[in-house]
């Protein structure tokens, strides 16, 4: 039982490139997120979906991707990578949608934007 | 922003002692929840304290909520060198999202 896992765990992109975070979960968890991590903000809501094939945006979508075609892949895509998505990313999970069991994160992407 | 402050930013401590870190947050909750993460690392999931609950015990940590403040706090007792990571309190509104604070950075000195 590997939790969430995400892959790569570093990763530097020249502005304009294009790549894809991927996130995976083993535990058969309904609802999964896609978090950015800046010093002094704190975790900020990328997208979420509430299951396989439902996504919807959270508080900063603006430049990301997503799609859940399987119960266990929530990949994250920058379509054309900006300086001000130099971040550290972060995927989670939990059981159901009513968010009275906690969330599993993985241990995160850096991704630096040149 | 529907995001929660933690209080202080950052605080340092002996071993042995206790530590407080405050949450509050602007909108009516369903839950928060209090989270550790260790440098490099991913958030871990502490203790979730409903919203109609006042005060929450597991091990060495206890948390408090008054909604009528829109605030929370954490108490670690008789803190451990392992206790050093940063803490974040998460709210969960009614679409069912987790809102994080801006954390608060605990230094444990042995």
């Amino acid at each position: 039982n590997a939790g969430v896992t995400q892959t790569p765990k570093f990763q530097v992109l020249k502005t304009g490139q294009s790549m894809t975070l991927q996130c995976a979960q083993d535990m058969n968890h309904e609802y999964m997120s896609w978090y950015r991590q800046d010093p002094g903000m704190g975790l900020r809501l990328i997208h979420y979906s509430v299951g396989a094939g439902i996504t919807d945006q959270g508080e900063v979508p603006n430049g990301y991707n997503v799609s859940r075609s399987t119960t266990e892949d929530f990949p994250l895509r920058l379509l054309s990578a900006a300086p001000s998505q130099t971040s550290v990313y972060f995927c989670a999970s939990r059981q159901s949608i009513g968010g009275r069991q906690p969330q599993h994160f993985g241990d995160g992407t850096r991704l630096s934007i040149l | 922003s529907q995001q929660g402050e933690e209080d202080p930013q950052a605080l340092s401590i002996q071993e042995g002692e206790n530590a407080t870190m405050n949450c509050s947050y602007k909108t009516s909750i369903n839950n928060l929840q209090w989270y550790r993460q260790n440098s490099g690392r991913g958030l871990v999931h502490l203790i979730l304290i409903r919203s109609n609950e006042r005060e929450k015990h597991s091990g060495r940590l206890r948390v408090t909520l008054d909604t009528s403040k829109k605030s929370s706090s954490l108490l670690i007792t008789a803190s451990r060198a392992a206790d050093t990571a940063s803490y974040f309190c998460a709210t969960l509104t009614g679409a069912n999202n987790l809102f994080f604070g801006t954390g608060t950075r605990l230094t444990v000195i042995p």
